[in-house]
């Protein structure tokens, strides 16, 4: 089955900590996205990726970074530096434009990353 | 502004109403509009997806994009208890996505 498969579902981490959330897509997809998502604010942008090796900051980069070391995959590191990690976090892939179909935009079934 | 407007209810209707969901948005570049369905817990669904204006019918889903209002619409007829969910619209234009903050939707048995 085609898809995007996010790990761990469920996360938690000390303060201090790093932790590290995978997103695996194989729907042959060049862009992927990092989100988080927060009661009643919406889904906002951390980091994207359109090509291998290379990436771009979202609206919330700060405390976040990712890798791009193969199209399949699109790692997130919550680092120590982020103040308030505890969230809900969605990996989405899409087509590039303006490529059939890059409109579509994917997302796996979520990490919830909880700070104890 | 925001890029994306949409009421975050909760709307609450009973089993086998029409249900109607909205969003207004900013940038007339838009040119992709998409609903998705997100249940507790879950990442979204995509629901439905358009390409520039006009309707788009999808069993008991109706999509419909409003480029000159900058509204789009998401109608569910016959609504089922199962459509109890979160529902997002979202907008794209060249690689980037912007979302409304979803409506939260309840059909009561």
């Amino acid at each position: 089955d085609g898809g995007i498969t996010q790990s761990p579902k469920y996360l938690f981490r000390k303060e201090g900590q790093n932790v590290t959330l995978s997103c695996e897509q194989n729907l042959n997809h060049d862009a992927m996205y990092w989100y988080r998502q927060d009661p009643g604010q919406g889904l906002r942008l951390i980091y994207y990726s359109q090509i291998v090796n290379d990436f771009q900051k979202g609206d919330i980069a700060e405390g976040y970074s990712v890798s791009r070391e193969k199209k399949e995959s699109f790692p997130l590191t919550v680092t120590s530096a982020q103040k308030n990690p505890t969230a809900f976090y969605l990996c989405a892939s899409a087509t590039l434009w303006p490529g059939s179909n890059s409109g579509e935009l994917f997302f796996g079934e979520g990490s919830r990353l909880t700070v104890l | 502004q925001k890029e994306v407007e949409q009421d975050p209810g909760p709307l609450s209707v009973p089993e086998g109403a029409i249900v109607s969901l909205n969003c207004t948005y900013s940038n007339s570049a838009f040119q992709y509009f998409m609903w998705y369905r997100q249940y507790s817990r879950k990442g979204p669904e995509l629901l439905m997806y358009t390409y520039s204006s006009g309707n788009k019918e999808d069993g008991r889903f109706t999509a419909q994009v409003d480029k000159s209002s900058k509204y789009i619409s998401l109608f569910i007829r016959d609504s089922q208890p199962s459509d109890s969910a979160t529902y997002l619209c979202a907008m794209s234009a060249v690689n980037q996505f912007y979302f409304g903050t979803g409506t939260s939707l309840t059909v009561i048995p």
